[in-house]
């Protein structure tokens, strides 16, 4: 069964800490994206990547970087994280072309900075 | 630029009722069309999806929605609420033939009352 695997499903840590989200897919995909997903707000998109070393800054990017050395492995960095970074974040990949494929979900963390 | 629109963050309905989520899309280019779902503590989960062709598109479920053009809608609806049906529903789209960024919806928390 494919799978996007989050490393933590819950994660607290302190303001200011830099914080690690890890994401891996075992489906070969070429995309893959950093979701945050609040109560009222929807789904908003934070970073995606099309490919190996490639970024891309989605609707959100402020106080985020990503990182992705392989092709299955997606990081998402909160640089110096703040308590409005409390979130539900989304890992997703997808293989193009998206209207045939749709994303793939990994199963989120849930994160809370105080 | 494309955008999508749920009307009503929460909808309850009984179980064996029909279910109708509403979902109005925005695009300046003939659109590929979703449907999320979301259970309690959980990623999403692809439901349906509207590419070309039939504009009527089943799903997982039981669920299906209908893509009416000329009323740039996507309504996902079902003809017998189950109480497993309970969740959160996302609408989304993104534009055929370019970048593969999807934009969500708010979201609709479906309640099934037994």
């Amino acid at each position: 069964d494919v799978k996007v695997t989050q490393s933590s499903r819950y994660l607290v840590k302190r303001t200011g800490e830099k914080v690690f989200l890890e994401c891996v897919q075992d489906m070969d995909h070429e995309n893959m994206f950093w979701y945050r997903q609040d109560p009222g707000l929807g789904l908003r998109l934070i970073y995606f990547s099309y490919d190996v070393k490639m970024k891309e800054k989605g609707d959100i990017p402020e106080g985020y970087s990503v990182s992705r050395e392989k092709k299955e492995r997606f990081s998402l960095i909160l640089e110096s994280a703040s308590t409005n970074q409390t979130s539900m974040y989304l890992c997703a990949s997808s293989s193009p072309p998206l209207g045939e494929n749709g994303y793939t979900f990994g199963s989120g963390t849930r994160l809370t900075v105080v | 630029a494309q955008s999508v629109t749920q009307l009503g963050s929460h909808v309850s309905v009984s179980e064996g009722a029909l279910v109708l989520l509403r979902c109005n899309y925005s695009s300046s280019v003939p659109p590929y069309l979703f449907w999320y779902v979301q259970y309690p503590n959980q990623g999403l989960q692809l439901l349906l999806k509207y590419t070309t062709g039939a504009t009527l598109v089943k799903g997982i479920n039981g669920f299906e929605a209908e893509f009416k053009k000329s009323e740039t809608s996507f309504h996902l609806t079902k003809p017998s609420a189950h109480m497993s049906d309970a969740a959160e529903y996302f609408c989304a789209v993104t534009l055929t033939g370019g970048y593969q960024k999807v934009t969500f919806g708010i979201g609709t928390k479906l309640q099934v009352i037994p």
